[in-house]
């Protein structure tokens, strides 16, 4: 089955920085690939999700690059603020259906 | 419209013991999919309901099952309880499929 694997586990930026998650995928026939943000005590959310058709996509402060040759994506946080502060979490979908495949989480605190 | 429930939020079993938990999906969405969160390991695959049918199935053993009704809400179940089934269980539903996910708030299990 599909292996993801998200680096770094834990990251701290200043606010105003910009914050950087990579995951890598092992599946060459997974073709969706979300961004969910959890923050503690709360249900994971989407916040920016990228198809295996497209390079790059933008949405405000977030952005997220999807490399298929090598297998990886990225997700990008510019101007980073306070309430970016959460865990964020990559997945990977081959598309039969909503099996999705998640890294491990990557633990952002924004230092204000 | 209303978001994804689930119920109980909280359960304390003994090992050895059978628990059900119960998930209602948005309005209209007709997959429901299960996740296992813990410290570490992120989210994992438990299994995806569709139209009453299993579509898909992670890697756990057989004592975890689910089920899905003809209004799209579903049960999960663990029979014979391990220390290690000790965690949040989370579901979420999607319309279609390869589409976002909406998540419920998880029922907190834990083994003693």
């Amino acid at each position: 089955g599909e292996n993801v694997e998200q680096h770094p586990s834990t990251l701290s930026v200043q606010e105003g920085d910009s914050a950087v998650i990579k995951c890598t995928y092992s599946d060459s026939a997974s073709n969706y690939f979300p961004w969910y943000k959890q923050e503690l005590g709360k249900r994971p959310q989407l916040i920016i999700d990228i198809r295996s058709n497209v390079g790059e996509k933008k949405d405000q402060r977030i952005a997220v690059t999807l490399n298929k040759t090598a297998k990886h994506f990225s997700l990008h946080i510019t101007e980073t603020q306070p309430e970016d502060s959460a865990v964020y979490f990559c997945a990977a979908s081959i598309g039969t259906g909503n099996q999705f495949y998640f890294g491990t989480g990557t633990s952002l605190t924004v230092i204000p | 419209k209303a978001g994804v429930t689930q119920t109980p939020r909280y359960l304390i079993k003994t090992r050895g013991q059978q628990v059900t938990l119960s998930c209602s999906p948005i309005s209209g969405h007709r997959s429901v999919s299960w996740y296992q969160q813990t410290p570490g390991q992120g989210l994992q695959f438990l299994f995806e309901y569709f139209s009453e049918t299993q579509r898909n199935k992670g890697n756990f053993p057989g004592r975890f099952s689910g089920r899905q009704f003809s209004n799209s809400r579903s049960e999960m179940n663990v029979s014979t309880l391990e220390l290690g089934d000790s965690a949040l269980y989370l579901c979420a539903s999607s319309i279609g499929q390869n589409n976002e996910q909406f998540f419920g708030p998880g029922t907190r299990l834990t083994v003693l």
